[in-house]
Formats: structure tokens, C-alpha cells, sequence
């Protein structure tokens, strides 16, 4: 079955502090990690899919990476904007299924 | 333009009611998802519609029906909801069923269900 692991479960960050929310995954075989951002009582927001391990992708103060075995959503100096859950979900071969985390709260603080 | 358009926005209904959700997308998108999400906890996927055919039930009780009148459209009936079910009802959609991982689900704002 696959299964996906999200920490930490909630980060207060300073304005401007650096960090890496963390995805672990099992999978029977990986299609696609997808990362999306969601606000309080809203749909969830694409940010990013990775395909292969290696991979990176950024976006502003976002950037996504990809190993084996996990995926990493490193912040870069953060603004109060930024604050939101971030859901990691992945998708493997033969099947249309998401399969998401628990997510990470994060808030930043000013 | 990645927009999915879900009706109404909020919804109170009680046990014996009839109501429905509606979603809407004009991206030529042949794959469209409900979603259940309650509050702290990631989307549960219900059903899955590929090229306007149901491909993916995730045993959901016979209360929710879904329905695909178009490629563009996605109803969901409810019937006899029991207060357990008040969630988050997110609709999405992709472009091209089994197109791989490029296949991105984009979701709409949702519907706020309340069940009395």
C-alpha cells in the first residue's frame, strides 16, 4: 500500500529563517511527486511535480527536490505570505490515485 | 488558466434533504476527481470520471452520487447525509487520463458541507 509521511507536522518559522519540510514516501512505482499548497478552507494550490529522483524545482522562495525515498520543500527567507499547509502526494504507475500526506502548517511569523 | 469552479461555496442541509454540488472546468480536461477533506486531515478521494466515465469508486456510501453530464461538468447528489459527513468537498480535474505524471490535478475552492 502506498503511504506517504509528512514532518514536520507544524513550523513556526521568523520571517527570513530558512527551512525544509520533509515527504517521505512508499511507493510500488513512483509516477509522480506532487506538491501543492493549501489555505485554510481552500482547495489545494499546485506548486510542483517531480518525476525522478534528482530532480529539483523551484518557484520564488520554494524549491523542491526528489530522492528515492523522500522529497524535501526547502524556504528560503519566508514572508508571512507563505504561510499555509503544505500537502505532499505521489501517484504511482497504472493509476490515477493521489495519495497525500498529513500535511505541514507552517507559519511565519513577523 | 488552471481554474475549477465549484457551487456553492457553503451548504447546510439536514438528514431527510436532496441537495447537489456542482464543479465546472473549460480546460479540455477529461478527468475529473471528488474529494472528501476534513478538517486537519489530507483529501480522500471518492470518485474518479475518465472521459465522462465512472473509473474509480473508492467505496463510497450509495448517499453521494456522482454524475458527468459533459466533459466540462461534474455533479455530486446527496441524499440522507448523516452529520459525519459535513467536510470539504473538493472538486479537481487533469488533462488526459493515464498520461502519466504530467497528468496534474488542479482542484477547486470547494464546497463547505454542513449536515444538521
Amino acid at each position: 500500500e502506498d503511504q506517504v509521511t509528512q514532518s514536520p507536522e507544524a513550523l513556526r518559522l521568523q520571517e527570513g529563517e530558512s527551512s525544509s519540510l520533509n515527504c517521505s514516501y512508499t511507493v510500488s512505482g513512483l509516477r509522480g511527486l506532487f506538491w501543492y499548497r493549501q489555505d485554510p478552507g481552500k482547495g489545494p494550490e499546485f506548486l510542483f511535480t517531480l518525476y525522478s529522483a534528482g530532480e529539483e524545482k523551484e518557484k520564488e522562495r520554494l524549491k523542491a527536490t526528489l530522492t528515492k525515498k523522500e522529497s524535501f520543500l526547502h524556504i528560503t527567507a519566508p514572508k508571512p505570505e507563505d504561510s499555509a499547509t503544505y500537502l505532499c502526494a505521489v501517484r504511482p504507475f497504472g493509476n490515477e490515485k493521489l495519495t497525500f500526506g498529513t500535511g505541514t502548517r507552517l507559519t511565519i511569523i513577523p | 488558466d488552471t481554474e475549477v469552479t465549484q457551487t456553492p461555496k457553503h451548504l447546510v442541509m439536514g438528514m431527510t434533504n436532496k441537495k447537489s454540488l456542482k464543479c465546472e472546468q473549460h480546460m479540455g480536461h477529461r478527468a475529473m476527481y471528488w474529494y472528501k477533506q476534513k478538517a486537519k486531515k489530507p483529501p480522500e478521494l471518492m470518485f474518479v470520471y475518465s472521459y465522462e466515465k465512472l473509473s474509480i469508486n473508492e467505496s463510497v456510501p450509495s448517499r453521494f452520487s456522482p454524475e458527468c453530464p459533459n466533459s466540462s461538468l461534474l455533479n455530486l447528489h446527496l441524499h440522507a447525509l448523516q452529520p459525519e459527513d459535513s467536510a470539504l468537498y473538493l472538486c479537481a480535474s487533469s488533462h488526459t487520463p493515464g498520461q502519466g505524471a504530467k497528468n496534474i490535478q488542479y482542484f477547486g475552492a470547494g464546497t463547505r458541507l454542513s449536515v444538521l
